[in-house]
């Protein structure tokens, strides 16, 4: 199975600065359709998970642009740009280009 | 608006079985690959198993092959998971979803929460 390595793990941010969350395969995530199938997730206390980004970089309705995802291969990363009080929670990288898919353990984000 | 409505968790002993349902709404149901994902008590997320539009093709992680099985009926916008032969370590919220990878387009349930003990 491919494992998907978050760092860090907890993340204390100051509102309004920025934040960033890296994500390592074990297998590189470019499926043999071209694609590379990293996405993000974000799961606030006590919610459902939610998609934030998919295909690496591409945002979700309703997704505010102070998120944005990078990066290729096996190396991924997501950033928020200015941390605000509603992003606190777990968030996840997770791939679906081999299958079992999988997801990293999770970093949480918590305001300072 | 869609919705995707999880029921049927609850407590069971080990080795016993649970039916959990998941009712869709709000969109074309059977265009639609389904799947469910677990969460067991603090812990992180575990993708379990995945059907077709369909229901012809069907996957399953390991840790659930030959144990569970997922099922859907697209006349009744609903979802299953059969889940038999349970164990302590099923112990989890099992959230119901649908996405498509290349789109934004994602939902998940509320779940349900399966506690397999004694």
């Amino acid at each position: 199975d491919v494992v998907m390595t978050q760092s860090p793990l907890s993340l204390p941010v100051t509102l309004g600065q920025p934040a960033s969350i890296s994500c390592r395969s074990s297998q590189s995530l470019v499926h043999s359709d071209g694609n590379t199938y990293l996405n993000w997730f974000q799961q606030r206390p006590g919610q459902s998970p939610r998609r934030l980004i998919y295909k690496v970089s591409n945002r979700d309705s309703g997704v505010p642009d102070r998120f944005s995802g990078s990066g290729s291969g096996t190396d991924f990363t997501l950033k928020i740009s200015r941390v605000e009080a509603e992003d606190v929670g777990v968030y996840y990288c997770m791939q679906r280009t081999h299958w079992p898919w999988t997801f990293g353990q999770g970093t949480k984000v918590e305001i300072k | 608006e869609v919705q995707l409505v999880e029921s049927g968790g609850g407590l069971v002993q080990p080795g016993g079985s649970l039916r959990l349902s998941c009712a869709a709404s709000g969109f074309t149901f059977s265009h639609y690959w389904m799947s469910w994902v677990r969460q067991a008590p603090g812990k992180g997320l575990e993708w379990v198993a995945n059907i077709k539009p369909d229901g012809s093709e069907k996957y399953y992680v390991d840790s659930v092959k030959g144990r569970f099985t997922i099922s859907r009926d697209n006349a009744k916008n609903s979802l299953y998971l059969q889940m038999d032969g349970l164990r302590a370590d099923d112990t989890a919220v099992y959230y119901c979803l649908t996405m498509i990878w290349g789109a934004p387009f994602g939902y998940w349930g509320q779940g349900t929460l399966v506690t397999v003990s004694s």
